[in-house]
């Protein structure tokens, strides 16, 4: 079956640095991955999509790629705030229209 | 605004018991989704409607049950059956096309005492 894993251990960051969160899976090629911000207590939003034949997305601070080689695809935040302190949900196609979610990162940004 | 809104927020059950969690969209979308979230886990799909007066199984649907009367509204009914109800549970919407975004609501965190 499809597995989505992130590093379950915190990422903890200083200000102004760049954060880079990880997504690994197997067992599937899926034509898209998301990511989503999940704060404590409420409902994911979604931050951004690659699809498989794209190599990196970008949307202000936030750079996705995605490398269907290695399975991987990497989150990276430029310029980090501590507004920016929240867990990221790695999605993917899990076919049809079913979407395989990943248990998240946590990541605190220290001022 | 548009948006998704799920009802109650926090949810109380005693064992044995029904209950029904409500999920509501103005956003015109035609496919609904109910997850479930546990601590250190990823969202677990429980059931997904595509289409007024459709629905298919997820991964997790034992013990749950939903209905889709209209396009706008998704309730996700969790039955005595459910083993391990205490969870919070999050619905969401898209506009059916594979690989859009989900829209989420708030959640609603059942605690079956």
């Amino acid at each position: 079956s499809q597995k989505i894993e992130q590093n379950s251990e915190a990422l903890n960051i200083q200000e102004g640095k760049t954060a880079t969160l990880t997504c690994n899976y197997t067992n599937y090629s899926p034509a898209y991955l998301q990511w989503y911000r999940q704060d404590p207590g409420r409902g994911p939003v979604f931050l951004l999509l690659i699809r498989e034949n794209e190599k990196e997305k970008r949307k202000e601070r936030l750079k996705v790629t995605f490398d269907t080689t290695l399975k991987q695809s990497l989150f990276h935040i430029t310029a980090s705030q501590p507004a920016d302190s929240a867990t990221y949900l790695c999605a993917l196609d899990g076919g049809g229209f079913k979407t395989i979610f990943g248990a998240g990162t946590r990541l605190f940004v220290k001022a | 605004d548009g948006g998704i809104t799920q009802s109650p927020k926090y949810l109380f059950r005693k064992e044995g018991q029904n209950v029904t969690l409500s999920c509501e969209q103005n956003l015109n979308h035609d496919a609904m989704y109910w997850y479930r979230q546990d601590p250190g886990q990823g969202l677990r799909l429980i059931y997904y409607s595509q289409i007024v007066n459709d629905f298919q199984k997820g991964d997790i649907a034992e013990g749950y049950s939903v209905s889709r009367e209209k396009k706008e509204s998704f309730p996700l009914t969790v039955t005595s059956a459910q083993k391990n109800p205490t969870a919070f549970y999050l619905c969401a919407s898209s506009i059916g096309v594979m690989g859009t975004e989900a829209f989420f609501g708030q959640g609603t965190r059942l605690t079956v005492v």
